[in-house]
């Protein structure tokens, strides 16, 4: 049962656009547009981002988007800002005996 | 308002036994698709158990055969029984209401914390 593959760290100055990659296989990702992303700031629950792919819950900021390419989704955060420092975690329905997975995180510097 | 809140954690020897509850608020549990997920300290997320609103259940491999989810309708209570527990269970557990299709975790709690220690 292995984890989706994100990368460790971004990084990004203020204002700028960071892209965190999510990837799976035929069985998650790309198999089904069920890939939400959550932000957990240190010693927070994890809050949800985006759900479906790329659609935001009400009240998560529009700098926020997501979008899916085969078995690879992906996170954008547009405009930096200091306080979108966090880890940020994909997740994934899976089809198998189980159900759900998670990425390994990545964590979010902003410089 | 919806609202999650577990209870239950603590220490506890290897092999030993545990229930988690997660007390829920502003919605019925037993309308809802459930879940459990963990963190180790440290680490990323893990999910672990999930119960449908018809009463499905679900696990991660790595719990199958130990822990059990439940729900106690009159309580409006989740619940996650844990035997046989080892080291690497050791974590923040945390407790959330799923889509109603799809696959997310909308609502979570503030989790609780296991340790399984000698």
């Amino acid at each position: 049962q292995s984890a989706l593959t994100q990368p460790a760290s971004v990084s990004g100055s203020p204002g700028q656009s960071i892209t965190i990659s999510c990837t799976g296989t035929s069985s998650d990702v790309g198999g089904y547009n069920y890939v939400s992303w959550y932000q957990q700031h240190p010693g927070k629950a994890p809050k949800l981002m985006i759900y479906d792919v790329s659609n935001r819950p009400s009240g998560v900021s529009n700098r926020f988007s997501g979008s899916k390419s085969g078995n690879t989704a992906s996170l954008t955060i547009s405009g930096l800002q200091a306080e979108d420092e966090a880890d940020y975690y994909c997740s994934s329905y899976r089809s198998s005996s189980t159900r759900g997975v998670f990425g390994g995180g990545t964590k979010l510097t902003v410089l | 308002e919806v609202q999650l809140v577990e209870s239950g954690g603590g220490l506890i020897q290897p092999g030993g036994s545990l229930r988690l509850s997660c007390a829920a608020s502003g919605f019925t549990v037993s309308s809802n698709h459930m879940s459990w997920v963990r963190q180790a300290p440290g680490k990323g997320l893990e999910w672990v158990s999930v119960i449908y609103s018809g009463g499905s259940t679900y696990y991660a491999d790595s719990v199958k055969g130990r822990f059990t989810i439940s729900r106690d309708n009159s309580k409006n209570t989740l619940y996650l029984q844990m035997n046989s527990l080892r080291a690497e269970d050791t974590a923040v557990y945390y407790c959330a209401r799923d889509s109603s299709s799809g696959w997310y975790h909308g609502y979570w709690g503030q989790g609780t914390l296991v340790t399984v220690s000698s």
